[in-house]
């Protein structure tokens, strides 16, 4: 059963517009949501997170929204670079759970320059 | 701040022997390591949590005496992958967490059984 889902395996944007990506969670217990990139052969990179209290987190050009009634959250990347060009994972967690990460399958996202 | 390291990057066997992972948190100490196993094309596995001084507790379907976990210190964990075999050959990632929701990635570890 996956608690975790991207539907969109990948995404293509051009530079300086910006980047939408999804993020679906069934178990409604989370309480800790994390955005990770990853580039091939390296470990995930900690980007941004937002508690289950709030609906927005801000940093930089990162915005992270939660929409708790759908169970659903965005990462918002603006403006989007050609750097930013990697694999982004959605991760949740559950403090009752030791703060074990359950993560999305990943999203692909490719700006073109 | 909150880099973790792994070593070896890479690494060679043959079936039949053990290798050893190293994951070091460098600038925090870690309560808590986990252990990470990624496919190709696939999302990340836990493995396994570590909680320093204590024995892991590992995910269900891995099997613990071939995966042994080591948390020697708030700073160092190992994995090591006994009597390895061709079907272990994946990407190992570590990380590591001072205590809150974040956890801090190392680099990962290709490991390739021949």
């Amino acid at each position: 059963d996956q608690q975790v889902k991207q539907n969109s395996p990948s995404l293509s944007v051009q530079e300086g517009r910006i980047s939408i990506l999804n993020c679906d969670y069934t178990n409604s217990m989370f309480d800790y949501f994390l955005w990770y990139k990853k580039y091939p052969a390296e470990g995930p990179t900690f980007l941004i997170s937002i508690s289950s209290i709030k609906d927005k987190n801000e940093d930089g050009r990162f915005t992270v929204f939660l929409n708790k009634s759908a169970k659903h959250l965005s990462l918002h990347i603006v403006p989007s670079q050609p750097g930013d060009s990697a694999v982004y994972f959605c991760a949740a967690s559950v403090q009752e759970y030791g703060n074990k990460l359950v993560f999305g399958a990943g999203t692909i996202l490719r700006v073109k320059s | 701040g909150a880099v973790v390291s792994q070593h070896p990057s890479r690494v060679i066997c043959k079936s039949g022997t053990s290798v050893k992972i190293e994951c070091r948190s460098l600038d925090f100490q870690a309560t808590t390591m986990f252990w990470y196993r990624q496919f190709p094309k696939q999302s990340l596995m836990l493995m396994a949590t570590s909680n320093e001084g204590s024995k892991a507790t590992y995910e269900q379907g891995v099997e613990k005496d071939k995966f042994l976990i080591n948390h020697a210190s708030l700073t160092l964990s190992t994995l090591t992958v006994t009597s390895a075999h061709p079907e272990d050959s994946s990407f190992y990632i570590c990380s590591a967490s001072g205590g809150g929701y974040t956890q801090y990635f190392g680099p990962g570890t290709r490991l390739t059984v021949l």
